[in-house]
């Protein structure tokens, strides 16, 4: 079945680090793939998506290029805020399955100023 | 536009009861799935409605069943809660369109099963 898999955290930064959370996946057939952000005591915000191989998503920052050869949707930004300190979780959702949304076990960021 | 909301905000129960969780999906939106997140995990998808019928289902038992009414909101039920029941239950809604598997979640009902 379908996997996500992230690296393992959590991750602590000084403010305008360089950011890079790793994801790979795993699915049958060609997914869409998605971050999304979790703040303390919220739900999920969705951050960034891209719907095929090579598409790039970005926002607020934040990029992600879908890379079908690697099986991989790594998040990064160039210079992290205290702001963005959360949890952040990578997605897959299937065309076979579109219901179902497979999440990774989130990456928590800690930026410090 | 409203987005994705959830009652209650938080629940205390106790093991072998049972448990209600409503969601009122993103106005337009007429898909409704509902996620269990155990603390420190990803959301687990738990089933979606798709215009009041179920149209996909996790691995969890049938204690956990759900409705959609035909205003497109929703709810969770939980029967003979088990503490590993507690979790933070995460309601998302999806738009028609080219942005179906989209989906814009509520804040979660913090469930906790004593």
């Amino acid at each position: 079945g379908d996997s996500v898999t992230q690296m393992e955290g959590p991750v602590t930064l000084s403010e305008e680090a360089f950011l890079t959370i790793n994801c790979t996946y795993t699915a049958t057939g060609y997914p869409s793939l998605f971050w999304y952000v979790q703040y303390p005591g919220e739900g999920l915000q969705l951050l960034l998506k891209a719907t095929k191989a090579d598409d790039k998503g970005s926002n607020k920052g934040f990029e992600a290029t879908y890379r079908k050869e690697t099986t991989s949707f790594h998040l990064e930004k160039g210079s992290v805020q205290v702001s963005d300190s959360a949890v952040y979780f990578c997605a897959l959702s299937d065309l076979t399955n579109a219901g179902k949304s497979t999440f990774g076990d989130g990456t928590t960021l800690t930026v410090k100023p | 536009e409203t987005g994705v909301t959830q009652s209650p905000t938080h629940l205390i129960k106790t093991r072998g009861q049972q448990v209600t969780l409503r969601c009122s999906s993103q106005s337009g939106h007429n898909t409704v799935s509902w996620y269990q997140q155990a603390l420190g995990q990803g959301p687990q998808f738990i089933f979606q409605y798709y215009r009041e019928e179920e149209n996909g289902r996790g691995n969890f038992p049938p204690r956990f069943s759900g409705l959609q009414f035909p205003n497109y909101s929703s709810e969770l039920n939980v029967n003979a809660l088990e503490l590993d029941d507690s979790a933070l239950y995460l309601c998302a809604s999806s738009p028609t369109g080219d942005s179906y598997n989209e989906q814009f979640f509520g804040p979660g009902t913090r469930l906790t099963v004593l």
